[in-house]
């Protein structure tokens, strides 16, 4: 079965600083695995994605994830905040036979000036 | 760059009335989804609909709720009689098909649902 932890509930970091939103999933079969971010009233943008091909996968605003078959894990980070990245962030398993995603929890990114 | 739109942004209604939530998916997008949010939960899969027929449904997805793609470019999520519990933000996504329903999905920008 598939599964998906967000180890984090809430993460503060300072402008500038690094970001790591960590992940953990399960799966029965090869995962596809996605983060999508949600800002406040607005609908679910992918930031990136990772469907077998490359373990390192770069996403969109200097976001970056690493798929890690042996920790189970695909962590978010980037190198630098910003303030605009303020936002819900959600790591979800998908693929199968029908596209049913499952979401994590989320985790709530704040950064401060 | 297309996306996809959904219609209400926010619809208020009475227990026990009926909704219909309507979403415009991408053009020429072929699989067709709706999730919900209650208030400080997970978003949770509902629905996944292609060549006009349910393909799996959740355990959320009782005989209160039904899909419809009545026209070439509308999708809707019906439900019949609400209930305070379904009181939500619903999203609908699409994806394009040439993967299968592994294509990511994209999703509209929500209808968030107040039943009181």
């Amino acid at each position: 079965a598939q599964s998906v932890t967000q180890l984090d509930s809430h993460v503060s970091v300072s402008e500038g600083t690094p970001v790591l939103l960590r992940c953990n999933y399960s799966s029965s079969y090869s995962p596809s695995l996605f983060w999508y971010v949600q800002h406040p009233n607005k609908g679910l943008q992918l930031l990136l994605k990772y469907t077998s091909a490359a373990t390192l996968v770069k996403g969109i605003n200097g976001f970056e994830a690493e798929f890690k078959k042996s920790e189970t894990s695909f962590h978010l980070t980037k190198p630098s905040a910003h303030m605009s990245d303020a936002a819900e962030y959600f790591c979800v398993n998908g693929g199968g036979n029908t596209g049913k995603l499952i979401f994590g929890q989320g985790t709530t990114l704040q950064v401060k000036p | 760059e297309p996306e996809v739109t959904q219609t209400p942004s926010h619809q208020v209604t009475q227990m026990g009335q009926e909704v219909i939530l309507r979403c415009v998916p991408i053009s020429n997008h072929l699989y067709f989804y709706w999730y919900r949010q209650i208030l400080g939960q997970k978003v949770e899969f509902l629905v996944s609909f292609y060549n006009n027929e349910i393909s799996e449904k959740s355990e959320i997805f009782d005989d209160q709720f039904s899909v419809e793609r009545p026209d070439g470019s509308n999708f809707t999520l019906k439900i019949r009689s609400t209930k305070l519990e379904d009181s939500a933000m619903y999203f609908c996504a699409s994806t394009p098909g040439l993967a299968g329903f592994t294509d990511t999905q994209y999703f509209g920008p929500g209808t968030r649902l107040t039943v009181l």
